[in-house]
């Protein structure tokens, strides 16, 4: 089955230690989005990328960097800089830039610093 | 700035209630709606969308929404909840590159 998978589903960090948070599509989609998931605040976007070797900032990207080397992996890594990287990440893909293409979500990783 | 907005934060309703979700966007051009669902420990599931045409759209598992231009507005609708329906609701919008969620309603029905 197509999907987008995120690993690890919980992971555990002490402060000031970067970590990356995977993402794997095998939907052949186009664009890639990382959010974050914080109680009563929604899905705020951190960054995005619609082709390969390609991503711009979102709405909350400081403290966070991404790379898009290959079409079905868009990896996050939270940085010491992140001044608080608790919290649920999701990554989602989207068929193409186009207005029209609704966004499929994976599972979700939670980070917790320790 | 481009938003969405949900008021309703938490919404307890009985089985077999109507339920209506707000959701108000602030775009002043083309604008794709959408809303999805997620329901306790799963992730997002896309609800039902409106990109053009008849402002009524319906969706899966019963659910609708009616865009109203003139009102900003997507509200949800459902005519008669189940327990199943308890879960986070989040309104969406496209335009350009970006997606912009609402900060999601929280919807728990009581058998």
């Amino acid at each position: 089955d197509g999907g987008i998978t995120q690993s690890p589903k919980y992971l555990f960090r002490k402060e000031g230690q970067n970590v990356t948070l995977s993402c794997e599509q095998n939907l052949n989609h186009d664009a890639m989005y990382w959010y974050r998931q914080d109680p009563g605040q929604g899905l705020r976007l951190i960054y995005y990328s619609q082709i390969v070797n390609d991503f711009q900032k979102g709405d909350i990207a400081e403290g966070y960097s991404v790379s898009r080397e290959k079409k079905e992996s868009f990896p996050l890594t939270v940085t010491s800089a992140q001044k608080n990287p608790t919290a649920f990440y999701l990554c989602a893909s989207s068929a193409g830039r186009g207005l029209n293409q609704p966004q499929h979500f994976g599972d979700g990783t939670r980070l917790s610093i320790l | 700035a481009q938003s969405v907005s949900q008021h309703n934060h938490h919404v307890i309703l009985s089985e077999a209630a109507s339920l209506e979700l707000g959701c108000n966007y602030s775009y002043g051009g083309t604008v794709n709606l959408f809303w999805y669902v997620q329901y306790p420990g799963q992730h997002l599931q896309l609800l039902l969308k409106y990109f053009s045409g008849d402002p009524l759209v319906k969706g899966i598992k019963g659910f609708e929404a009616e865009f109203i231009k003139s009102k900003f507005s997507f509200n949800l609708r459902k005519p008669s909840v189940q327990w199943s329906d308890t879960a986070e609701y989040f309104c969406a919008g496209n335009t350009g590159n970006q997606f912009y969620f609402g900060t999601g309603t929280s919807l728990t029905v009581i058998p």
